[in-house]
């Protein structure tokens, strides 16, 4: 069973505050990705990694930052959050190799008022 | 440039009923892999399956079964006997085996199984 973690579960949340969307993973995995998902529809890469120190801009375009500092997680954050952040947020990570499936936290519904 | 298209955007039916979820997809790699997951409403995606591009074999696992199809680039997803609990949103995935092994999810199709 994957081990892959994010908090917070659900941020409500003034405009113009930063914000850290935290995700870990236990497995070992060097391959890290977010997502950015409204409830039920398309994913959308952000953000993916593929192990310490690296880092890369996904395709749909992102205020975001990310960092990986450590294997094992991979925090996702809004300098100043819009209105227009709001959505769900997934972090995943998978083990090197294209046929390796990815494993999902339960994500983090972020809503900017 | 790879794609994936699942042209079913919403599907009902009647708990019991057998019901065939559709993916298309294109990519000019011979080599490749293909994905089925689950969201449920509780959000969390969950990994189904996964396929390479050189075994076309089908597969079946209880009430759900996979065809392959490389002529027709399609891998479709049958569920036999749905259940309420097979109400979720499925994504169909495809990976290329080449340079930075991109994913791309099809845009998902929202089952609902109704009692």
């Amino acid at each position: 069973e994957a081990d892959i973690y994010q908090t917070p579960r659900y941020l409500v949340i003034g405009t113009g505050k930063k914000i850290t969307l935290e995700c870990s993973q236990t497995m070992g995995h060097d391959k890290m990705y977010w997502y950015q998902q409204d409830p039920g529809m398309e994913l959308h890469l952000i953000h993916y990694s593929y192990g310490v120190n690296s880092t890369e801009k996904g395709d749909l375009s992102s205020e975001s930052t990310v960092s990986r500092i450590r294997t094992e997680h991979f925090p996702l954050t809004l300098e100043s959050a819009r209105p227009s952040h709001t959505s769900q947020y997934l972090c995943a990570s998978s083990e090197r190799g294209s046929n390796q499936p990815q494993h999902f936290g339960d994500g983090t519904r972020l809503s900017i008022l | 440039a790879q794609k994936v298209t699942q042209a079913q955007t919403e599907i009902s039916v009647v708990e019991k009923e057998d019901v065939t979820l559709d993916c298309v997809y294109e990519t000019r790699d011979t080599t490749y892999y293909l994905f089925w997951y689950k969201q449920p409403p509780s959000g969390e995606l969950v990994f189904l399956i996964r396929r390479n591009s050189f075994d076309e074999q089908n597969e079946i696992s209880g009430r759900y079964s996979w065809n392959f199809q490389k002529s027709t680039s399609s891998f479709n997803f049958t569920i036999t006997a749905s259940q309420v609990v097979d109400s979720a949103v499925y994504f169909c995935a495809l990976s290329e085996a080449r340079g930075y092994q991109k994913v791309t999810f099809g845009t998902g199709t929202k089952l609902q199984v109704i009692p």
